[in-house]
């Protein structure tokens, strides 16, 4: 089947500007996990869904990013007044559950903040 | 804190010279050390995931194994389309079951 997209591949923004990026996770995973990983700072966890519910949400930088999801499938996260620390590429990934299974990527969203 | 270091950052081999990389962790009951591999532009794939000490797996060219402290990449014979970033992840018990990853063993072979 098909694995978790996501969407745009790139995007380029100005600073102050909103930025929505998608993904669609395997079908059938409950566990959805976005991470960020921008040079100099590797993999870093952003926010974890099992369902529609966001048990954890520690790794949010501010309060300008925020996720959701619908339906238990496609997510949002949805970054406000982007600044120029914001550029990165996200990742997400699904999983079966949460815990003990692997998680399967996506291929990223480059953002750019000009 | 839980902490994951990867050793060497980068590796540069002949292809059908064999090595190691390196991934020693400390985290709060570990329920499981994954590896991922990931190309320039691309999501990290999926490589193995060891749950404990004591535990290996292979696929290929590629062995993991795990003990309490650390875990071990083995490349066999590497051929140059094993070039690629390595990155270790652990999964800690009292988590929802986010990685935490390394920083990664970038590794190029040549012909």
């Amino acid at each position: 089947g098909a694995g978790v997209s996501q969407s745009p591949s790139n995007k380029v923004t100005e600073k102050g500007k909103d930025v929505e990026l998608r993904c669609d996770p395997i079908s059938g995973h409950t566990a959805l996990y976005w991470y960020r990983q921008s040079l100099g700072q590797g993999l870093e966890f952003l926010i974890y869904f099992q369902g529609n519910s966001a048990p954890d949400k520690s790794g949010l930088p501010s309060d300008r990013f925020s996720a959701e999801r619908t339906g238990g499938s496609v997510s949002t996260l949805t970054i406000q007044r982007t600044q120029q620390e914001d550029s990165a590429v996200y990742l997400c990934a699904s999983s079966l559950v949460g815990l003990g299974n692997e998680q399967f990527f996506g291929p990223g969203t480059r953002l750019t903040v000009l | 804190e839980d902490q994951v270091t990867q050793s060497p950052e980068a590796l540069r081999l002949q292809e059908g010279e064999s090595s190691s990389l390196n991934c020693s962790y400390t985290v709060s009951g570990l329920r499981g050390l994954f590896w991922y591999r990931q190309d320039p532009g691309k999501g990290p794939e999926f490589l193995f995931t060891l749950y404990s000490a004591g535990e290996e797996k292979e696929k290929e060219r590629l062995k993991a194994t795990l003990t309490k402290k650390e875990s071990f990449l083995h490349i066999t014979a590497p051929k140059p389309e094993d070039s690629a970033t390595y990155l270790c992840a652990v999964q800690a018990g009292d988590s929802w079951g986010k990685l935490q990853f390394g920083a990664g063993t970038q590794v190029v072979v040549t012909p």
